[in-house]
């Protein structure tokens, strides 16, 4: 089981908006450590989508951000297409560890 | 253009060593962190540890401290993932990935490798 918490499964129709939670705790999310989130579509690499808690890298769409409250951080996706049912991963150091940890992982899929 | 580029799939038998690599090109392959993920069937993503290239600085999770070594060659711009004896639980992918800046606790993974399956079974 992952220090970070996410949700199994969620969905969405085309056109809405979803969110995916990510709770950690004081030693991870809540140490400010930042935030990373990660798109898997299915038989491929990771690759990043979100990083510092809200930063999108170029060439990523704006219906993707990312925020962050205390130990939990949420990525959302607005305009649901399609082409976004993956898997997503969030990220984070954990200085009580002192190893990088990813959650568990969740499965969007678009109805 | 980054890119990380790894070695084709492998298939071996329990007890036998294994090494595969990450060719790193398109940027500074020695300033920056490489990290090593896996992922096993239908799994989630795991890390391993990382790498700096510069001076082969290694931090390993507990995880597989003393069950995979890292390591890497400046002059080919390329990173090492080997085990020494394999048991079938190895069998995965792996993931080789760059972390963006040199401040590695803060910054993501910004390029990853395509994965390499590794299979082991006998």
């Amino acid at each position: 089981q992952s220090v970070l918490t996410q949700p199994p499964s969620v969905s969405g129709a085309p056109g809405q908006r979803v969110t995916i939670s990510c709770t950690g705790n004081s030693s991870n999310i809540g140490a400010d450590f930042g935030v990373h989130w990660y798109q898997q579509l299915p038989g491929t690499a990771p690759k990043l989508l979100i990083y510092g808690n809200n930063r999108r890298p170029s060439g990523v769409p704006d219906r993707f951000s990312g925020s962050k409250s205390g130990a939990s951080a949420s990525l959302a996706i607005t305009g649901l297409q399609a082409e976004d049912e993956a898997e997503y991963y969030c990220q984070s150091y954990d200085s009580s560890l002192s190893l990088w940890v990813f959650g568990e992982g969740t499965k969007l899929t678009v109805l | 253009e980054v890119q990380l580029v790894q070695s084709g799939a492998e298939v071996k038998k329990p007890g036998e060593s294994l090494k595969i690599s990450c060719k790193g090109s398109g940027y500074s392959f020695s300033n920056y962190w490489i990290g090593w993920v896996r992922q096993m069937p239908g799994k989630g993503l795991e890390w391993m540890g990382i790498i700096y290239p510069g001076d082969s600085d290694t931090r390993y999770s507990p995880s597989f401290q003393g069950q995979v070594t890292f390591s890497a060659d400046k002059s080919t711009s390329t990173a090492y993932l080997q085990w020494s004896s394999l048991r079938a639980s190895d069998t995965a992918m792996y993931y080789c990935a760059r972390h963006l800046d040199v401040v590695a606790t803060t910054s993501p993974l910004d390029y990853w490798g395509q994965g390499t399956l590794v299979t082991v079974s006998s």
